[in-house]
């Protein structure tokens, strides 16, 4: 039990489904994160709410869209996404200046 | 920009002894963090050990331990009587100071694969 939890933990889709990934912590952690891993890559940070700001990477393209509707849930929004978007797509949360703690990961396959 | 670099993809070592990661680092920043975590064949990131950049005493968490060398920008893991579970997947992480209080960006190196050898 990490304290961040991940569903689904896999998930196949097609290039035309809209699905969403979530992400629960029960930290009391004020920051949440959404990384993407890739083989071969190192870990990309795609967003980041903290203190009811967002932050993102701006090279995360726009068929991925975040929301936090609280600082204890986080989601992650797919749509019309292709098969280089298959990857394993991790969720974190942290206190401020604090290391993260991170989920088990929702491994997504893209047909 | 800050920068992350693990020399080495793969590494192996027998059981009981002791093996060391390297990771160096690019920053311009003064204040940061310095972070080791972990990765089994299960998917989940753990933290294996954290390194403040003020602090001059490298830290130790049981048999894991750092090499921190601020001004060669090197943060190497050593793990001592290494066990079948610390086969892995090693990163290095840095994350920069945020002195307005939000939260920054934690940058990882590629990583390194460890295997234990019975």
């Amino acid at each position: 039990e990490t304290g961040v939890t991940q569903t689904p933990r896999h998930l196949v889709m097609g290039m035309t489904n809209k699905k969403s990934l979530k992400c629960e912590q029960h930290l009391g952690h004020n920051a949440m994160y959404w990384y993407k891993q890739s083989a071969k890559k190192p870990l990309e940070l795609m967003f980041v709410y903290s203190l009811e700001e967002r932050v993102e990477n701006n090279s995360v393209p726009s068929r991925f869209s975040p929301e936090c509707p609280n600082s204890s849930h986080l989601f992650l929004h797919l749509h019309t996404l292709q098969p280089e978007d298959s990857a394993l797509y991790l969720c974190a949360s942290s206190l401020t200046g604090r290391e993260l703690f991170f989920g088990e990961g929702s491994r997504l396959t893209v047909l | 920009a800050q920068t992350v670099t693990q020399s080495q993809p793969e590494m192996s070592v027998q059981e009981a002894e002791t093996v060391t990661l390297s990771c160096t680092y690019d920053t311009s920043e003064s204040n940061y963090y310095l972070f080791w975590y972990k990765q089994p064949p299960s998917r989940q990131m753990i933290l294996v050990i954290r390194q403040e950049a003020y602090k001059q005493q490298n830290a130790t968490e049981n048999r894991f331990s750092v090499n921190f060398q601020k001004a060669a920008k090197s943060f190497s893991l050593k793990i001592s009587d290494s066990q079948l579970g610390d086969t892995a997947m090693y990163f290095c992480a840095f994350m920069k100071y945020n002195y307005g209080g939000s939260q920054g960006n934690l940058i990882f190196g590629k990583g390194t694969k460890l295997s234990v050898k019975p």
